[in-house]
């Protein structure tokens, strides 16, 4: 099976950084991914991680450790729209539906 | 991009009917697509996964006979809720990879159908 954590809840102020962790564990890897949400809409993919290392893409970068079953979503220059709840998910073999956290939901206030 | 489109994008139904819902695939041929529901601040939680051609494979505690699937075309897969329950009431949301494009890893997510059962 498939299991995977990551905080409830976090909150930031305009213009910070914010890591949000995630620890998982799968029987096989084929992929860690990122999705925001926001309330009443369907996610939007932000980041795909296989390899272990940082994968930096504008203000969101996301890492992977493989061998701790670890990956981390690091927001920089938060915005107020960036206020969403962030899923991070696992795939265990290639070809399967993604399996999601439960969601960790950020509040960035001014 | 591949775009995934579901319809209706919400539906309001009495207890003890059945509702469809479909998801389709705009741009790209998928073989297979995943179902999930999303209760009010919960996560999404994998329902079915569709197969074009053949029977789906459903989650653990997921009804079959209740949560109908069909995939009989390579853009088209159906849910079918049948006899209703306000329990039932959710956010659905389908999703499909495209194995032909660049990005064979992404899943794609349809807009999601708002299912209200009163």
């Amino acid at each position: 099976g498939q299991n995977i954590d990551q905080p409830t809840e976090m909150t930031a102020t305009e213009g910070a950084i914010v890591q949000i962790n995630c620890t998982y564990q799968t029987s096989g890897f084929n992929g860690l991914f990122w999705y925001q949400q926001h309330a009443g809409e369907a996610p939007t993919f932000l980041s795909y991680n296989v390899l272990d290392g940082l994968e930096e893409k504008g203000r969101f970068s996301s890492f992977l450790s493989r061998s701790k079953g670890y990956s981390y979503l690091l927001l920089k220059e938060l915005q107020m729209k960036d206020s969403a709840s962030y899923l991070c998910a696992s795939r265990g073999q290639a070809g399967t539906a993604l399996i999601f956290g439960k969601g960790t939901t950020l509040s960035v206030s001014s | 991009g591949a775009v995934v489109s579901q319809h209706p994008s919400w539906v309001i139904c009495k207890s003890g009917t059945s509702v469809k819902i479909e998801c389709r695939s705009l741009d790209f041929q998928a073989t297979t697509m995943f179902w999930y529901r999303q209760f009010p601040k919960q996560s999404l939680m994998l329902m079915a996964t569709s197969n074009e051609g053949s029977k789906a494979t459903y989650e653990q505690g997921v009804e079959k006979d209740k949560f109908l699937i069909n995939h009989a075309s390579l853009t088209l897969s159906t849910l079918t809720v049948t006899s209703a329950h306000p329990e039932d009431s959710s956010f659905y949301i389908c999703s499909a990879r495209d194995p032909g494009g660049l990005k064979t890893y992404e899943q794609y997510f349809g807009p999601g159908t708002r299912l209200t059962v009163t």
